[in-house]
């Protein structure tokens, strides 16, 4: 199992918000910044969210990050049949030496 | 903006060498700042990280996978490449070549491993 624990689901409706928790330990989120990718079906992942809580230029707003001790969230509003696709936590770990992600979370818009 | 892309074979045989380029368009690897990174994803998997190189040549590399990765660079071209010794079927996967954390990603490379 992945060092970084995500739910392997979620779903919503349309202009709902989503949330997708992303739970580490101290060696890993609680000491390293988190970002959030997301990977539509059958494309590469897409950086959605670094530093915690920053969106690279594109992103919509509708994409927010927090971080909180040893876990962090990413949370969708105004939710869109396009937003439909696994997401992925990732942080470095101090102890593992290792660049760790989570095991992805498939979202489905309902 | 920053274009990756992969090249290199789709199948190699088990026990060989995996072979992967990465060219980057649209910057320079030997400008600095960041590293550049592999990842790969198993069908129907999730993602993991095998290493990364800066320009000087300093690598980090998964310990999961350290006696059998090798991470290059050459700046004239600006490329980096990726070679994985004695493969198996477990490294079957979609190759990825990204930049640093992953903020640019290649489209990725599926290399199967089978005879």
């Amino acid at each position: 199992q992945s060092v970084l624990t995500q739910p392997p689901s979620a779903s919503g409706t349309p202009g709902q918000r989503v949330t997708i928790s992303c739970s580490g330990s101290s060696s890993n989120i609680g000491s390293n910044t988190v970002n959030w990718y997301q990977q539509l079906p059958g494309t590469a992942p897409k950086l959605l969210i670094y530093s915690n809580n920053q969106r690279p230029s594109g992103v919509p707003d509708r994409f927010s990050g927090s971080k909180s001790g040893t876990s962090a969230s990413l949370a969708i509003s105004g939710l869109q049949s396009e937003d439909e696709a696994d997401y992925y936590c990732a942080a470095w770990d101090d102890s593992l030496n290792v660049w760790v992600f989570g095991g992805g979370t498939k979202l489905t818009v309902l | 903006q920053v274009q990756l892309q992969e090249s290199g074979p789709g199948l190699v045989k088990p026990s060989q060498t995996l072979s992967l380029t990465c060219t980057v368009s649209g910057g320079s690897i030997s400008s600095g700042g960041y590293y550049w990174s592999w990842i790969r994803q198993h069908p129907g998997k999730g993602l993991e990280w095998i290493g990364y190189i800066y320009y000087s040549g300093s690598t980090y590399y998964n310990p999961s996978l350290k006696s059998r990765v090798t991470i290059s660079v050459d700046t004239s071209k600006n490329q980096f490449s990726l070679k994985l010794s004695s493969v198996t079927a477990a490294d079957t996967a979609v190759y990825y070549c990204a930049r640093g954390h992953a903020d640019y990603w290649g489209q990725g490379t599926l290399v199967t491993v089978s005879s």
